[in-house]
């Protein structure tokens, strides 16, 4: 069964950083998303993409983020000057299309900034 | 606004006991709503959905849900828990994106 795939599983950086995470949506979908999950709270929306666009991004997707399609397998985060408070487990979403389609979660890349 | 709220944040069910999660939710229209399930160290899985028509869906692992629009509810059951099951459970309501409840993590005693 076609799963997305995220890399990597755990990384650990320095404060001011920038970090790059990874994601293989499902090939044949159209739609992507990023979530983020601080620990011990709930999953949050980031951003979603479509047709090389964000289409729409929550109030944490500040300035301090980007998402790009730079080839056409990967979806990537990219966070400029990572900060304390981004650690959190990070997923990337994928789906075929949009809407009331189901979201394809991959396991997550756990982001650690010290 | 949307939102999903799960009231338990922990439950504690014995093996073949069973068990419901609940999850209400807040949507202006007809509410597209999801139940997800996350055992440590993996990502979400989707047990099921809700976008119209038969307001008992099934789902997969023996899951079900109740769709209750005048009570804003969708409980998630299953009539016979299995240690399997040990895991975090998420709501979401959603179109455009997932707006996910809280979570509510569920023991399994043997």
């Amino acid at each position: 069964e076609p799963e997305v795939t995220q890399t990597p599983s755990h990384q650990v950086t320095q404060m001011g950083q920038e970090v790059i995470l990874r994601c293989v949506p499902i090939s044949n979908h159209l739609y992507f998303y990023w979530y983020r999950q601080i620990l011990g709270q709930k999953v949050e929306f980031l951003v979603s993409f479509y047709n090389n666009e964000i289409s729409e991004k929550s109030e944490i997707f500040d300035d301090q983020f980007s998402v790009e399609r730079p080839d056409g397998s990967n979806f990537t985060l990219k966070i400029r000057s990572t900060k304390l408070e981004d650690s959190a487990m990070y997923f990337c979403a994928s789906t075929l299309a949009g809407g009331s389609e189901t979201q394809y979660f991959g396991p997550g890349t756990r982001l650690l900034v010290l | 606004a949307q939102s999903v709220t799960q009231p338990d944040i922990h439950i504690t069910v014995s093996e073949g006991a069973s068990l419901e999660l609940r999850c209400n939710y807040s949507y202006g229209a007809t509410p597209y709503l999801f139940w997800y399930v996350q055992s440590p160290g993996q990502g979400l899985q989707l047990l099921l959905k809700y976008f119209s028509g038969d307001t008992l869906v099934q789902g997969i692992k023996g899951f079900e849900a109740e769709f209750k629009r005048s009570q804003s509810s969708f409980n998630l059951r299953k009539p016979s828990v299995h240690w399997s099951d040990a895991a975090e459970y998420f709501c979401a309501v959603g179109l455009l994106y997932m707006r996910f409840g809280a979570g509510t993590r569920l023991t399994v005693k043997p």
